[in-house]
This record gives C-alpha cells, structure tokens and sequence, in this order.
C-alpha cells in the first residue's frame, strides 16, 4: 500500500538560510510521482515540484529542490536562500501510475516557519 | 486562464442533512478529484472522475458520492452529514491521467469549507 511520512510536524529556519523537508514513501509499484505542495494559512495547496521515479536527475524549481534518493525511498523537498513568504505548511505526496491510478497519497504535513 | 473555481466557499449544515459542493476545472482538463482535510490534517483521497466516470475513491463510506458533467465540471455530495465530515473539501484538477500520467500534476482550487452542527 502507498504511504506517505513527514516526520517534522513543524521546522524553524532563519530568513535567507536553507531548509530540507523530509519525505519517505513506501509503494510497490515501480512506476509513480512524488510531489510537494505548499499550503500558506489561506488554505489553497500550491504545486512546487514533481520527480518521477524513472527520473535519473533531481527536479529543481527556482529556489525549490528535491533531494531524490530511490533505493531510500526519501523524497525530500530543499528550499533555499528562505524567504518569510515561505512560512506555510508543506506536503509530500505521491501518485501510482499502476496500482492506484489517479488517487494521490498525502503525508501529514511540516509546518514550516521562517523568522526574520 | 482561470484556475480551479470551487463553490460555496463556506457552506453550514446540520447533522443528517445533506451537501452538494461543485467544482468547475481548468479549461482543457479532463480530470477531477476530490480530498478532504480535517484540520491541521493532511488531504485525504475521496474521489477521481476522468471523462464523466468515477475512476477510483478513496475509503469513504457510500453517502460521500459525486458526479461529472459532460462539461467536466464536478459535483461532490454528502448524505447524512455527522459532526466529523467538517472539513476543508480541496477539488483539483489536471490533464487526464493514464496509466503512466504521474506526471500531470493537480491544479488545486481554494477549498469548500464544510461545517457540520
């Protein structure tokens, strides 16, 4: 069964310093996505990045990046140079291509909170 | 282009009743799914419909059910509210997913908040 954890409920980091999120996944199926998604206080989730597990290199967005490590089965999101617009609780989640089509998993989730 | 639009945003209900939450996608995608999010939870699948078919759902029981119009835009309901089906309701969408369509990423919108009395 596809499963998803975050095991830093909530993560303080200094504005302009970097900050890794972590994720681990559990799933049989050979072929699926990871993704993390931002979710500020207004309530709306916002897509950062996604990595596919046939990928050979890490997915990088802007400041966004995620440190793929397949055989650990870890998925963590790195965010640098932390700007205080980043304080928002962040999710990993993770969709199978074969064996649960269409349905995304969803880790519990890491609030992260920037100080000035 | 327009994002996911999800209506009402707030909508206040009494136990037993029932809800009806609408969603309307992205212009061009073909896919809808439905989460819930208890507070301070994470999402929790509830449904996808791709091309008017309910694809797959997540363990809810029956009285959450929903549908998609040939528009593709989505209705989700809930008979027989209890006190625990308060939540924020996230519809998203994306392009239509396949067998290998881990790639498309879902387009959330800004919620239904659902509050049960």
């Amino acid at each position: 069964a596809q499963k998803i954890t975050q095991t830093q409920p909530g993560m303080f980091v200094q504005e302009k310093e970097a900050v890794t999120l972590d994720c681990t996944y559990d799933t049989s199926d050979p072929s699926y996505g990871l993704f993390w998604y931002k979710q500020p206080s207004s309530g709306e989730m916002i897509f950062l990045i996604y990595q596919g597990s046939y990928d050979q290199q890490n997915a990088t967005e802007g400041r966004y990046s995620l440190n793929f490590q397949k055989a650990r089965k870890s998925a963590n999101l790195v965010i640098s140079a932390s700007q205080l617009g980043d304080s928002a609780m962040y999710f990993c989640a993770m969709r199978e291509d074969n064996t649960n089509a269409g349905k995304s998993t969803f880790g519990d989730g890491t609030t992260l909170t920037v100080k000035p | 282009e327009a994002g996911v639009t999800q209506s009402p945003t707030h909508l206040i209900k009494t136990r037993g009743q029932q809800a009806t939450l609408r969603c309307s996608p992205i212009s061009g995608h073909t896919s809808v799914y439905w989460y819930q999010q208890a507070l301070g939870l994470g999402l929790q699948f509830l449904l996808w419909y791709d091309e008017g078919e309910e694809r797959n759902r997540g363990n809810f029981p029956p009285r959450f059910s929903g549908r998609q119009f040939p528009n593709y835009s989505s209705e989700l309901n809930v008979n027989a509210l209890e006190l625990e089906d308060s939540a924020l309701y996230l519809c998203a969408s994306s392009l239509a997913s396949s067998s290998s369509g881990s790639s498309y990423e879902q387009y959330f919108g800004p919620g239904t908040r659902l509050t049960v009395t």
